[in-house]
């Protein structure tokens, strides 16, 4: 079945340590979305990719970093910068004049 | 960057009962589509409504593109419609793909 895979569903860290969440996707899509949601809110743009080797910083880039090496995967690293890293990251998926699709998230806890 | 509210914020229904929440928006959209966040954080995509009035069982969307506003309509409402409903638009201004997320709906369905 085609679909976006997540992993790890919970992430734990230190502050201070980067950490990368994956995000793969076997749709064939062409663009792909990193979101972040903090309780009761809505979701903020990261990140997103139109095409491979190319990607644009979104509303809330400061602190992220991604890669766009393969068009199936758009990793995200979360680094020591970001000053309030703990969240629940949504991944996202879509091709021209279709709906978007996410994967199941990430929760990531840094104490 | 386009602007979009939802409203109520907050809603309870009893089973059975039918509902309509809204969203509106601040300029022209290319696209708009609709997401049903459930209590464990999984994104579905509902619709993907423009323009015009699409319906899926007992979910149906309107957007009314040229008054800045778009409809979604619950009836016989379940207790598995439980969670939060987002709207999210793409201003004709925006990068391809660029949705903006509104702050949500959040629905509590009672047996």
């Amino acid at each position: 079945d085609g679909g976006i895979t997540q992993s790890p569903k919970y992430l734990f860290r230190k502050e201070g340590q980067n950490v990368t969440l994956s995000c793969e996707q076997n749709l064939n899509h062409d663009a792909m979305y990193w979101y972040r949601q903090d309780p009761g809110q809505g979701l903020r743009l990261i990140y997103y990719s139109q095409i491979v080797n190319d990607f644009q910083k979104g509303d809330i880039a400061e602190g992220y970093s991604v890669s766009r090496e393969k068009k199936e995967s758009f990793p995200l690293t979360v680094t020591s910068a970001q000053k309030n890293p703990t969240a629940f990251y949504l991944c996202a998926s879509t091709t021209g004049g279709s709906p978007l699709h996410f994967g199941n998230g990430t929760r990531l806890t840094v104490t | 960057g386009i602007q979009v509210e939802q409203s109520p914020p907050d809603l309870i229904l009893q089973e059975g009962a039918n509902s309509t929440l809204r969203c509106n928006f601040s300029d022209s959209v290319n696209n708009l589509q609709w997401f049903h966040q459930n209590p464990w954080g999984q994104l579905i995509n509902l619709f993907y409504i423009p323009s015009g009035t699409k319906q899926n069982g007992r979910l149906s969307a309107t957007t009314v593109a040229t008054e800045r506003y778009s409809l979604l309509y619950i009836s016989s409402s379940q207790t598995t419609d439980s969670g939060v409903y987002f709207c999210a638009v793409e201003g004709t201004t925006d990068s391809w793909g660029k949705l903006q997320f509104g702050a949500g709906t959040q629905v509590v369905v009672t047996p």
